[in-house]
């Protein structure tokens, strides 16, 4: 089956305990990318990738770091995580060069709480 | 700077009626624009990309329109079903190759 794997769904960790959300898809997809959800804020971009090895910002990178060393994984890394981190995270791909008819299919979600 | 907004932020309406979405956004350089669904606790499903040279694209109930010159979209929903209650959210892929999606419409179906 087609589909974005995130991993964890669910973590609590404490500030400034280093963690890694993984995001895998087996579409062969060269855009990955990932999203932070907050209520009354909605789904903002944090970081995307066009293909292996080549990464941008989007529109809240702070405080997180990417990497994309091969195709299928896209992790999200949070060196030292803060209390505003809290968030539902969400990862996304899609084939191509997004131009075009070119669908993003989402993971799960990993809802994580920093204490 | 793209801004995408979606109004109404939430919506009720009774079964079998036919309603309207509405998303708008400030810059008309786009690719694409996305209309997604997502049930609580959810991920994100895709219900319909609309491709900047496109007007409307359609499947089953659904029909997503784009106005580019206008900045504006809709997505038509035919004959309402409760299932259809959730929150619909509309992105567009900027020339930058970011993603900017709207803050979403809530759907409430009454049965």
């Amino acid at each position: 089956e087609a589909q974005v794997t995130q991993n964890p769904r669910y973590l609590i960790t404490v500030t400034g305990k280093k963690l890694t959300v993984t995001c895998s898809q087996n579409m062969n997809h060269e855009y990955m990318s990932w999203y932070r959800q907050d209520p009354g804020l909605g789904l903002r971009q944090i970081y995307y990738s066009m293909n292996v090895e080549v990464t941008d910002k989007g529109d809240v990178p702070e405080g997180y770091k990417v990497s994309r060393k091969e195709k299928r994984n896209f992790p999200l890394i949070l060196e030292s995580p803060s209390p505003n981190q809290t968030s539902l995270y969400f990862c996304a791909s899609s084939s191509g060069r997004l131009m075009g008819a070119n669908v993003l299919t989402f993971g799960a979600g990993s809802r994580l709480t920093v204490l | 700077k793209q801004e995408v907004t979606q109004i109404p932020a939430a919506l009720s309406v009774p079964e079998g009626e036919n309603l309207v979405l509405n998303c708008s956004f400030t810059d008309s350089a786009i690719y694409n624009l996305q209309w997604f669904r997502q049930d609580p606790g959810k991920g994100l499903t895709s219900l319909l990309l609309i491709q900047s040279s496109q007007r409307e694209q359609t499947s089953g109930r659904l029909n997503a329109s784009l106005d580019k010159s206008s900045g504006r979209s809709t997505l038509y929903i035919a004959a309402s079903q409760p299932g259809d209650s959730a929150t619909y959210l509309c992105a567009v892929l900027n020339r930058d190759d970011k993603i900017i999606f709207g803050k979403g419409t809530r759907l409430h179906i009454l049965p």
